[in-house]
């Protein structure tokens, strides 16, 4: 069965810093990627996937994230990080097809 | 750009009443699905939907769950005899059918805004 583990719960930053929240996953397959995002009182909203091709993914506002196979890896990146990037991130996994499952979430604060 | 739409945004109901959500999924999507979140806790998967019939859930979906097409656009989530315990924001998602390499966006879940259940 697909997991999913993103090791930090909360991150808090200030306006400017970079951020990398990471997400690995264990499923022995190929499998799709997924960031997606959830601000205040929102729906979750896809921010980038990965299904095949070059490893680096670009998404919506700035984001990407790079998929290691070796290191089962996907994390999340940003150079530069604003207010009103505040909100809930999602790594989600699934194989071709099959359910979507999602880690437990990252909550990240940025300060102005 | 499509959307998939949820009603009621929020419910509030006793324990034990039986509650109904009500998605209604982007119009050429095929597979319907329904999560669920705790407050403070990760994004759980329930029930997938696939041809008139469920093709997989999870241990949350015991029998108080059932899931319905009723008309052929709206798909529908019961819980029959609320618990305390129930009390989430319940997602629905769909997808289209084929592969990401020949249909945009195949394979991408859409999410509905939620609905926010409420058991007093």
């Amino acid at each position: 069965a697909q997991s999913v583990s993103q090791h930090n719960h909360h991150v808090i930053l200030s306006e400017a810093a970079s951020l990398e929240l990471g997400c690995n996953y264990s499923y022995g397959g190929t499998v799709n990627l997924f960031w997606y995002v959830q601000y205040p009182g929102q729906h979750l909203q896809l921010l980038l996937k990965y299904f095949s091709g070059d490893p680096l993914v670009k998404g919506i506002k700035g984001f990407e994230a790079e998929f290691i196979k070796s290191k089962f890896s996907f994390n999340l990146r940003k150079p530069s990080v604003q207010w009103s990037d505040t909100a809930e991130y999602f790594c989600a996994v699934n194989a071709h097809f099959q359910k979507l499952v999602f880690g437990t979430g990252t909550r990240l604060l940025v300060s102005p | 750009e499509p959307e998939v739409t949820q009603t009621p945004s929020h419910q509030v109901t006793q324990m034990g009443q039986e509650v109904i959500l009500r998605c209604v999924p982007i119009s050429n999507h095929l597979y319907f699905y329904w999560y669920r979140q705790i407050l403070g806790q990760k994004v759980e998967f329930l029930v997938s939907f696939y041809n008139n019939e469920i093709s997989e859930k999870s241990e949350i979906f015991d029998d108080q769950f059932s899931v319905e097409r009723p008309d052929g656009s709206n798909f529908t989530l019961k819980i029959r005899s609320t618990k305390l315990e129930d009390s989430a924001m319940y997602f629905c998602a769909s997808r289209g059918e084929g592969t990401p390499a020949i249909v945009a966006g195949a394979n991408v879940l859409t999410f509905g805004a939620g609905s926010r259940l409420t058991v007093l």
